[in-house]
């Protein structure tokens, strides 16, 4: 497999504060990289997909001004959770694959409580 | 229609048994299809993927995709406790380069001693 690492595992902030998560594909280039977020004993539930160096493309109902995805190059994307609300508090994975029709790796995950 | 359609379970099935866990998805162009498990707390693990119809195997792993039928299923032979586990069945949507990675809701399988 790929190793794809995801910063911080878990974040506490207040509500109103924005939050910025980190994914790093360590040993391959990932030319996409999926989020997603999943509600307890809920399915992964896709936020948005990043190609390397082009603007997120982002699912039906998830506000891109407030979820701020960059996939500035081919080992790292970021997603900023801005003006985080406790509803927003969720377990946020990512996930990159080396090309179309792949296998996508994932992230250890972040577990983010807004208080 | 869900894209991607898993019975939830609970599955249960003895230490030893065959696990059978299945998949339907409605985009007739899908051409990848994954497996992960998910154990609670933590972040899927990719288990298998499988590209043409048919069987492929890994170690105690059997995924079979059949694409006129539109469903792929996984076989866990002589499952263990450590199997116990959230089985995700995934499947890229879309068209080349644009296509994105859907996941179904998941069937928890429960292997008992």
């Amino acid at each position: 497999g790929a190793v794809v690492s995801q910063h911080p595992s878990r974040v506490i902030c207040k509500s109103g504060t924005s939050v910025k998560i980190e994914c790093r594909s360590l040993d391959f280039q990932a030319t996409t990289m999926f989020w997603y977020r999943q509600f307890p004993k809920q399915s992964l539930m896709l936020m948005a997909t990043s190609n390397e160096g082009s603007k997120a493309t982002y699912e039906q109902g998830v506000e891109k001004d407030k979820f701020l995805i960059n996939h500035a190059s081919l080992t790292l994307s970021t997603l900023t959770v801005t003006s985080a609300h406790p509803e927003d508090s969720s377990f946020y994975i990512c996930s990159g694959r080396r090309g179309a029709n792949t296998e996508a790796f994932f992230g250890q995950g972040t577990r983010l409580t807004v208080v | 229609q869900k894209e991607v359609e898993q019975n939830s379970g609970p599955l249960s099935v003895p230490e030893g048994a065959i696990a059978s866990l299945n998949c339907t998805y409605s985009d007739r162009g899908s051409q990848s299809f994954f497996w992960y498990r998910q154990y609670s707390g933590k972040s899927p693990e990719l288990i298998m993927s499988i590209y043409s119809n048919g069987d492929k195997e890994d170690g105690r792993f059997t995924a079979q995709l059949n694409k006129a039928s539109q469903y792929v299923s996984l076989l866990i032979r002589d499952s263990q406790p450590s199997d116990s586990a959230t089985y995700l069945c995934a499947v890229n949507v879309g068209l080349y380069n644009t296509d994105k990675l859907i996941f179904g809701t998941g069937t928890r399988l429960q292997v008992f001693p």
